[in-house]
């Protein structure tokens, strides 16, 4: 089973506009990390922001915030206020116990002027 | 003073061959990893080192073999090359005692198998 999830293969959002990327998780440790990394055209990994399975309150951090609901295994990242140098692949990532991080398949995020 | 580094960036080889690619870390992470990004941009891990320690070994071919003289690198090397060993790879550290800390990821090498 895969233990993460992200939906959408490709997005489209307009300049300025706030847009919402899905990731849902599978998993039965009670203490897991979730991470959203951006990874432009150029190629390199960058890490936008953490969550953990014990924080009380959603993570944010500048234009990017995580709409973390525990119940349901979902850890959607939203970026406000969108901007040309967002299009990038996003991927969404868990870690499970030490060591172990798993990778969504990603997801494309087109920004249209 | 990049953090994580590895070298070539680009490395096109004919299949048979054997080649290697170098990771340093000067973030004194006690962690590394090699991925592997496919055509289609899935990563999938192969291999993590803490403190010179093997930890994760995924079913990767034994014509993979990764080594880490010390905590600050790792080194992939990989025998009779296949086509199918054409991908972009990832090396990358975090420090594990900090079950918060990302996943630094160096720029990747594209290897290119012909």
């Amino acid at each position: 089973a895969q233990k993460i999830t992200q939906t959408q293969p490709g997005m489209f959002v307009q300049e300025k506009e706030a847009v919402t990327l899905d990731c849902t998780y599978d998993t039965s440790d009670p203490s897991y990390g979730l991470f959203w990394y951006k990874q432009p055209s150029s190629g390199e990994m960058i890490f936008l922001i953490y969550q953990g399975s014990y924080d009380q309150q959603n993570a944010t951090e500048g234009r990017y915030s995580l709409n973390f609901q525990k119940a349901r295994k979902s850890a959607n990242l939203v970026i406000s206020a969108s901007q040309l140098g967002d299009s990038a692949m996003y991927f969404c990532a868990m870690r499970e116990g030490y060591q172990k991080v798993t990778f969504g398949i990603g997801t494309k995020l087109q920004v249209i002027p | 003073d990049t953090a994580v580094s590895q070298t070539p960036k680009y490395l096109v080889t004919q299949m048979g061959n054997d080649k290697s690619i170098k990771c340093e870390q000067n973030l004194g992470h006690d962690t590394m990893y090699w991925y592997k990004q496919d055509s289609k941009k899935f990563l999938k891990i192969m291999f993590s080192y803490n403190n010179k320690e093997l930890i994760i070994n995924e079913t990767v071919p034994n014509r993979f073999s990764p080594k880490s003289p010390d905590k600050a690198h790792l080194n992939l090397h990989i025998n009779s090359l296949e086509l199918g060993d054409s991908a972009v790879y990832f090396c990358a550290s975090s420090q594990e005692e900090n079950r918060r800390s990302p996943l630094h990821f160096g720029n990747g090498t594209r290897l290119t198998v012909t």
